[in-house]
């Protein structure tokens, strides 16, 4: 299993601004993935962070809006930039290790509200 | 494409009672069948998987799931619910050809009343 860490926990944000958040994983893993989440509904993939390399986004979803970063294998960030309401979520962080038959693990998510 | 169907937006049983959470699925090849849990304020947990076997598979806090091939299911089961299991059930699926996708289900929330 993984242990999954996200800072901030909680944001309120003003419409234009930027939103960093960070995920720590406590063990190297294979692959890390960000997701969004409207509270009480189903997960979104917004993109897959590759270590050393550009992430791979979901259609929807395009780098300038949402940048990632992943320096290493257990470490990555991703930014919401130029935030407006709608971007007003719950962003969760996700590991896989090992084959492609393994579960995934949970960061406890980061809720974002943006005024 | 993959897609994974929760037909109920919503469960409702006695404590005690057995219950029941569909999901149904469609993958181009073999599917690997995952269920969470997601506690109120809280991340997704694993309770489970279907990779290859046995149908019936036991996973925590007492839940099990059965795959059915031929109706292409994963329904979520315990024999008898507590309070405690309140909360928005999520099942996913990925196939076996060595993707990593995986696909959520839309959630069903399960209301277990004393």
């Amino acid at each position: 299993s993984a242990v999954i860490s996200q800072k901030p926990s909680r944001d309120i944000c003003q419409r234009g601004t930027s939103l960093t958040i960070q995920c720590q994983v406590d063990s190297q893993v294979t692959m890390m993935f960000w997701y969004r989440q409207q509270p009480g509904q189903s997960l979104t993939l917004i993109a897959t962070a590759n270590q050393g390399s550009e992430a791979t986004y979901e259609s929807g979803f395009v780098i300038d809006k949402f940048p990632i970063s992943r320096p290493n294998l257990t470490f990555s960030t991703l930014t919401v930039s130029n935030m407006s309401p709608e971007d007003s979520s719950i962003y969760l962080c996700s590991v896989k290790m090992g084959g492609s038959y393994n579960e995934q693990f949970f960061g406890p998510g980061t809720r974002l509200t943006v005024l | 494409a993959q897609s994974v169907a929760q037909p109920e937006d919503q469960v409702n049983v006695a404590e005690g009672n057995p219950l029941t959470v569909k999901c149904t699925y469609s993958v181009s090849g073999n599917p690997y069948l995952f269920w969470y849990v997601q506690y109120p304020n809280r991340g997704l947990q694993f309770l489970l998987k279907y990779i290859t076997g046995d149908n019936l598979v036991k996973g925590s806090y007492g839940f099990e799931a059965e795959f059915n091939k031929s109706q292409t299911s994963f329904h979520l089961k315990k024999p008898s619910a507590l309070v405690s299991d309140s909360a928005l059930y999520f099942c996913a699926v990925r196939d076996n050809t060595g993707g990593f996708k995986t696909i959520f289900g839309a959630g069903t929330r399960l209301f277990v009343k004393a």
